[in-house]
C-alpha cells in the first residue's frame, strides 16, 4: 500500500518558475526521501530529512517538513526543461529497517 | 550513475514461466531491496536483504523470493508469471545504516503476456 499521497499528481510550469510539490504520509516516520525518476528508469535520492528537521536545502531544492501534520513540501527554484521527470516522495520507519515506502508521485512538465 | 547495475534491461515472458532478475550493488553494500514498480504508480517494497539474510518483507507472496550473494550481487525470482508481475523491478542497495540513502539501479522492465 503507498503511504504518500502527493500533490499535484501533474504539474506543467513554464522553465524559470518555481515548482512545489507537496507529500502526506499516514505513519509516524524516521526520515523523508524525495526523489526523481526520468521516463520510468531508476530513482535518484535528491534529499533526505530526518524527522526532527524542518528545512533543508540542496542546490535549488527545499524541502520542508512538519510531522505535526504528516506532510512535506519539495520547492525547486528556478525551474529548467532538465527538471521534467517524475518526482516521488518516500518516508522511512521506525523500525531501523531500510524499507521506503513511496507516493504515487508528481509528474513535472517543465516548458521551455 | 549509482554504481548499482541491473540485469536484463528489459524483457519479456509468458504467463505461468519463471524469472530471474540480477543486481549488482556497490561494493561494500551490504544490504539490496528489491521494489515493483507498476506503470504510473510509486515503488512498492518487495523485500531486503542484509549480509544474505532476508530482513523484511512487503505484501507480496512467496512465489517473489530473493537471494543475496557475498560479492554484493543479488537476485529476485519470481515463480509462477501472473499478468499483473508486469512492472519496472528496481534493486537499490545502501551501506545498511538507519536512513543512509539507498542508490537505485536502472531497473529492469518485466512484461509478462
Amino acid at each position: 500500500s503507498q503511504q504518500g499521497e502527493e500533490d499535484p499528481q501533474a504539474l506543467s510550469i513554464q522553465e524559470g518558475e518555481n515548482a512545489t510539490m507537496n507529500c502526506s504520509y499516514k505513519t509516524s516516520i524516521n526520515n523523508l526521501q524525495w526523489y526523481r525518476q526520468n521516463s520510468g528508469r531508476g530513482l535518484v535520492h535528491l534529499i533526505l530529512i530526518r524527522s526532527n528537521e524542518r528545512e533543508k536545502h540542496s542546490g535549488r531544492l527545499r524541502v520542508t517538513l512538519d510531522t505535526s501534520k504528516k506532510s512535506s513540501s519539495l520547492l525547486i527554484t528556478a525551474s529548467r526543461a532538465a527538471d521534467t521527470a517524475s518526482y516521488f516522495c518516500a518516508t522511512g520507519d521506525l523500525s531501523g529497517s531500510e524499507k521506503l515506502v513511496f507516493g504515487k508521485g508528481t509528474k513535472l512538465t517543465v516548458n521551455p | 550513475e549509482t554504481g548499482v547495475t541491473q540485469s536484463p534491461t528489459h524483457l519479456i515472458k509468458t504467463r505461468g514461466q519463471q524469472v530471474t532478475l540480477r543486481c549488482s550493488s556497490q561494493s561494500g553494500h551490504n544490504t539490496v531491496s528489491w521494489y515493483q514498480q507498476a506503470l504510473g504508480q510509486g515503488p512498492q517494497f518487495i523485500f531486503q536483504y542484509y549480509r544474505e539474510e532476508e530482513n523484511g518483507r512487503g505484501n507480496f507472496p512467496p512465489r517473489f523470493s530473493g537471494l543475496q550473494f557475498p560479492n554484493y550481487s543479488s537476485e529476485l525470482n519470481v515463480n509462477a508469471l501472473e499478468l499483473d508481475d508486469s512492472a519496472l523491478y528496481l534493486c537499490a542497495s545502501s551501506l545498511g545504516g538507519v536512513g543512509d540513502p539507498p542508490f537505485f539501479g536502472q531497473g529492469t522492465r518485466l512484461t509478462v503476456v
